[in-house]
């Protein structure tokens, strides 16, 4: 039973690029959330994605944006990238938007030179 | 605003020194209290639920408990495995059910 994945692992970008980055959700999941994780920090949530909508938005710019797949599957896009959005960002599943736990991947980590 | 503190921010242990995690939180209405353990370069690993004031989740050496105000997880006899950074976080009545995590606390067990 495959876990969350994503991709890539590792990315190096430079100030003022866009980044892709990509997630599959576990099997017999359906909702998608994105968190970014800066070094020594908890998670902090960007936006949650369900019936390709997006359903809840956290306290970040509109340089990030995203889309979820008929398959589930979820992109999170970064434009015009900062020194600060180095982190790392990770993805969670699970069933439904509910007070159910999520099950994460074990994320892409950002590097902006 | 909804808010979560945990401490301490580091907690160093030898093998099989009992102790506990503190996490605090205030928010208008409770939906879900959740713990997870990070290990370095790795996502969050589900541990806990706990969705109301009293109840109480056990797992191996791991025991977390529930009040109005905050949550523990207590730490029966660590062995070195048990190091990793302990997260929680919680969902809120005001915040729909995006996921408010802490800074979480840094285990070290030493053999």
């Amino acid at each position: 039973d495959a876990g969350v994945t994503q991709s890539p692992t590792h990315l190096i970008k430079t100030r003022g690029q866009q980044v892709t980055l990509r997630c599959s959700p576990k099997s017999g999941h359906d909702t998608v959330s994105w968190y970014q994780q800066a070094l020594g920090q908890g998670p902090q949530f960007i936006f949650q994605y369900y019936e390709e909508e997006e359903r809840q938005r956290g306290n970040f710019p509109d340089r990030f944006s995203g889309h979820q797949f008929p398959n589930y599957s979820s992109e999170l896009n970064v434009n015009a990238l900062l020194l600060g959005d180095s982190a790392l960002y990770l993805c969670a599943s699970s069933s439904g938007i509910s007070n159910q736990p999520q099950h994460f991947g074990d994320g892409t980590r950002l590097s902006i030179l | 605003e909804d808010q979560v503190t945990q401490s301490p921010e580091a907690l160093r242990l030898q093998e099989g020194e009992s102790s506990s995690l503190n996490c605090s939180y205030t928010v208008s209405g409770l939906r879900g209290l959740f713990w997870y353990r990070q290990d370095p370069g790795k996502g969050p690993e589900f541990l806990f639920t706990l969705y109301s004031a009293g109840e109480e989740k056990e797992k191996e050496r791991l025991k977390a408990t529930l009040t109005k105000k905050e949550s523990f997880l207590h730490i029966t006899a660590p062995k070195p495995e048990d190091s990793a950074t302990y997260l929680c976080a919680v969902q809120a009545n005001t915040g729909g059910f995006k996921t408010i995590f802490g800074a979480g606390t840094r285990l070290f067990v030493k053999a």
